[in-house]
């Protein structure tokens, strides 16, 4: 059972172009939604995250949005760079805090010069 | 941001023996860690959450006398892959966290039973 459904598995942007990955959850309970980036042989780090009484945040050029009412929330790479070529993975967790990490199942990102 | 460190970073072991990964906090008290698994283009999947000093919680159908948690001090736990089987192999990343903070993930280690 995936609680944290997304979406796509695999993408290619142009440099300069916007990247954007989305997901979706079932479980209400979840109140904070990070977002890791990992990178081949490497473990996952936190790159941003967000509240559900929040329907935007912006750090630099990551940008998270989120949907409360559809359960869904998505980021968006501006301007991606071929050094932001990793796996991304949306994830939800129960509490506030970083309790049991459910994440979802990554998106290889390929930004192409 | 604070670091967490692996041991190893790979292994290759023969089946039926058994191997143990060490994951470390070096800048903070690790109240809390969390193994994952991670199969070749998959998610993290939990295996277990530990609290130093107690006894560690197992996610449903992870073997617990397969995969050893021992969390005795506030900097290191150890996951110790027992009598391990080809189906073992896989990349496990544990992750370690301070009270209510953020929680950090280590490097990673490439697990290979051959």
């Amino acid at each position: 059972q995936q609680q944290v459904k997304q979406s796509p598995q695999s993408l290619i942007v142009q440099k300069g172009g916007i990247s954007i990955i989305n997901c979706a959850y079932e479980n209400t309970a979840f109140d904070y939604f990070p977002w890791y980036q990992q990178f081949p042989g490497k473990g996952p780090a936190l790159l941003i995250a967000i509240r559900p009484d929040v329907s935007e945040k912006k750090e630099g050029r990551f940008t998270i949005s989120f949907n409360k009412s559809a359960k869904q929330f998505s980021l968006h790479i501006m301007d991606s760079q071929p050094g932001d070529s990793a796996t991304y993975f949306c994830a939800a967790t129960i509490g506030g805090g970083y309790q049991k990490v459910t994440f979802g199942i990554g998106t290889k990102l390929q930004v192409i010069p | 941001g604070a670091v967490v460190s692996q041991h190893p970073s790979w292994v290759i072991c023969k089946s039926g023996t058994s191997v143990k990964i060490e994951c470390r906090s070096l800048d903070f008290q690790a109240t809390t860690m969390f193994w994952y698994r991670q199969f070749p283009k998959q998610s993290l999947m939990l295996m277990a959450t530990s609290n130093e000093g107690s006894k560690a919680t197992y996610e449903q159908g992870v073997e617990k006398d397969k995969f050893l948690i021992n969390h005795a001090s506030l900097t290191l736990s150890t996951l110790t892959v027992t009598s391990a089987h080809p189906e073992d192999s896989s990349f496990y990343i544990c992750s370690a966290k301070e009270g209510a903070a953020e929680a950090f993930f280590g490097q990673g280690t490439r697990l290979t039973v051959v």
